[in-house]
């Protein structure tokens, strides 16, 4: 059984560009939220999906979008990339209204 | 809104020797709490879980936690360390209802010397 899985793994990307990270939740899982966590930093809730729809946002600005699939597979998209935006992004997945949240191992985003 | 306090950043202690990590949390009902651990490079991977019930809980690799309303602390405790205990340690809380939200603590870095 194939817990939460990202991808990629790691991405290099230049100030202003636009990135897309995926992220498969663990098989029974319906909800899928999304985490930025900055070096030395803890994770930061940036928004949850549930039902192909944002459910929950953080405080993270209109540059951070998602969505999400019929499948419940999950994207996040970061437009006008900062330098600041460099972090582990983690996806995590739970059945709808459940914890505990199951993480994948985050995709890399460096920002140069 | 909820909140989570690591006050311990870094912390270091020899092989064998006792642990306990420090967590306060601020919320405004019975929270759900929960024990993270991160090694570099890598995802969350759950320790234990407090819902409700016996504030004694016991998680994986030999640790523990204890709820204490009273002191709105959940510290993570193991009695003898081993060197594979060294990475990072997140606590963290989660709103209760539907759309629940996780609030993680600023960590604490673990280093295990022999």
């Amino acid at each position: 059984d194939a817990g939460v899985t990202q991808s990629p793994t790691h991405l290099i990307k230049t100030r202003g560009q636009q990135v897309t990270l995926r992220c498969s939740p663990k098989s029974g899982h319906d909800t899928v939220s999304w985490y930025q966590q900055a070096l030395g930093q803890g994770p930061q809730f940036i928004f949850q999906y549930y039902e192909e729809e944002e459910r929950q946002r953080g405080n993270f600005p209109d540059r951070f979008s998602g969505h999400q699939f019929p499948n419940y597979s999950s994207e996040l998209n970061v437009n006008a990339l900062l330098l600041g935006d460099s972090a582990l992004y983690l996806c995590a997945s739970s059945p709808f209204g459940n914890q505990p949240q199951h993480f994948g191992d985050g995709t890399r985003l460096s920002i140069l | 809104a909820q909140s989570v306090t690591q006050p311990d950043i870094h912390i270091t202690v020899s092989e064998g020797a006792s642990l306990e990590l420090r967590c306060n949390y601020s919320y405004g009902a019975t929270p759900y709490l929960f024990w993270y651990v991160q090694s570099p490079g890598q995802g969350l991977q759950l320790l234990l879980k407090y819902f409700s019930g016996d504030t004694l809980v016991q998680g994986i690799k030999g640790f523990e936690a204890e709820f204490k309303r009273s002191q709105s602390s959940f510290n993570l405790r193991k009695p003898s360390v081993h060197w594979s205990d060294a990475a990072e340690y997140f606590c963290a809380v989660v709103s209760s209802g539907g759309y629940q939200k996780v609030t993680f603590g600023t960590g604490t870095k673990l280093q295990v010397i022999p």
